[in-house]
């Protein structure tokens, strides 16, 4: 069964630090998004992306994150300078569609922790 | 807007018990109800979902159906076993926000 797939699947920063986190949805997949939940929290959403665009962002989403599809394959989630509260599971996931009854696929996290 | 109460946990059960993990919503427009599982070291994976009133999303023994009277989705199983130890998230998803609104996450404990 395709699969979101995520590198890494831990990384260590030190605060300040910028920080790129991989993704590769399933091919033919065209929303992408990025959650995290942060240790003993609920899942939170950040960011939906469609057609090179960001479509909708939570308040969580301030300017030190920025995505990209750089190619055809990959969807990144860049931190800019990392803050000691940005450590979380960050979970990368697509979807064919937005339309009702639509099911999105995550892929299994990036642990980030900042020291 | 929209959002998702699920029953605190931990639940500890014993093997062969009854689950029953509850779970209540509130959106604006007509949404998709999800459960979600999140096994220890792993990532999220979808477990049923049910995408109109009356449906019964059902999965690996576990199910659910959408109550649109009562604004429910719990999540049942008739015997759990130590292997469905985990976190369990329900979910709503609306077309029109384009992003899923998750619970808190119920923790299960499964001993034999």
């Amino acid at each position: 069964e395709p699969e979101v797939t995520q590198t890494p699947s831990h990384q260590v920063t030190q605060m300040g630090q910028e920080v790129i986190l991989r993704c590769v949805p399933i091919s033919n997949h065209l929303y992408f998004y990025w959650y995290r939940q942060i240790l003993g929290q609920k899942v939170e959403f950040l960011v939906s992306f469609y057609n090179n665009e960001i479509s909708e962002k939570s308040e969580i989403f301030d300017d030190q994150f920025s995505v990209e599809r750089p190619d055809g394959s990959n969807f990144t989630l860049k931190i800019r300078s990392t803050k000691l509260e940005d450590s979380a599971m960050y979970f990368c996931a697509s979807s064919v569609d937005s339309g009702p009854g639509n099911t999105i696929y995550f892929g299994e996290g990036s642990w980030l922790t900042v020291v | 807007g929209n959002s998702v109460t699920q029953m605190e946990g931990p639940v500890t059960l014993s093997e062969e018990a009854f689950l029953t993990i509850n779970c209540t919503y509130t959106a604006t427009g007509y949404p998709s109800l999800f459960w979600y599982v999140q096994y220890p070291g792993e990532g999220l994976q979808l477990l049923l979902k049910a995408t109109k009133a009356d449906d019964k999303g059902s999965n690996k023994g576990f199910e659910a159906t959408y109550r649109k009277e009562t604004t429910s989705f719990h999540l049942e199983k008739g015997s759990v076993q130590v292997s469905d130890s985990a976190v369990y998230f329900c979910a709503l998803f609306t077309g029109g926000g384009n992003k899923l609104t998750f619970g808190t996450g119920t923790q299960l404990k499964v001993e034999l």
